[in-house]
């Protein structure tokens, strides 16, 4: 099982590019995440996918689209790059068994700088 | 929502005890205690999870006294791998406003 697998590992961007990270996973997960992680942050939510079919917005969705392209991919999508989007890009996803909290499997993060 | 306060960073030498406390006052009465750690460089990995009183696994235990307001992560014996971010995370359900991950405490394992 390879978990959650991220692409790309590095990207950079100009002000105004688009791009999409795309994230995938081979646990049968119901429910996905992505997350960004800036210095002395911790990580924040941007959106998450409780289950194949529903997006829902996080902490800080601005600036970002999501697609839950099936149960296995969830992707996330800037639009126009902005230099404050610069950040470690995080992929996660869970059982998503429902009345409880479940353990989230992170990827191995994007790390993408917008000139 | 409720949300956690940890230390910003701790350090310790190498065999020693190490205890990281949680303060999360706003628990609710369905929320889990979970704990996270992260290397430089890598995704979170889950170290342990509980409800009320005592957890333990192979790697590290998890005290939660009986208001639960608080919680702490006890890693025995450090090791210079040891050395990484601790997340504590409150929630009750996996749906993404019900939990938040706070700012971690950075964890220094001194030879």
């Amino acid at each position: 099982n390879a978990g959650v697998t991220q692409t790309p590992k590095f990207q950079v961007l100009k002000t105004g590019q688009s791009m999409t990270l795309q994230c995938a996973q081979d646990m049968n997960h119901n429910s996905m995440y992505w997350y960004r992680q800036d210095p002395g942050m911790g990580l924040r939510l941007i959106y998450y996918s409780a289950s194949e079919g529903t997006t829902d917005k996080g902490e800080v969705p601005n600036g970002y689209n999501v697609s839950r392209l099936n149960k296995r991919e969830f992707s996330l999508r800037l639009e126009s790059a902005a230099p404050s989007q610069t950040s470690v890009y995080f992929c996660a996803s869970s059982e998503g068994a429902s009345g409880y909290y479940n353990e989230q499997f992170f990827g191995p993060g994007t790390r993408l700088t917008v000139l | 929502l409720a949300k956690t306060t940890q230390p910003i960073s701790m350090d310790s030498y190498e065999g020693q005890e190490v205890n990281i406390t949680c303060s999360h006052n706003n628990i609710a009465t369905n929320d889990y205690i979970t704990w996270y750690q992260q290397f430089p460089s890598q995704g979170p990995r889950f170290i342990i999870q509980g409800y009320k009183t005592k957890v333990t696994n192979e790697v590290a235990s998890l005290f939660i006294p009986a208001d639960r307001k608080s919680s702490t992560l006890s890693l025995p014996r450090v090791s210079l791998s040891d050395t990484a971010v601790y997340y504590c995370l409150v929630a009750r359900t996996n749906t993404g406003n019900q939990f938040y991950f706070g700012t971690g405490t950075s964890l220094t394992v001194i030879p």
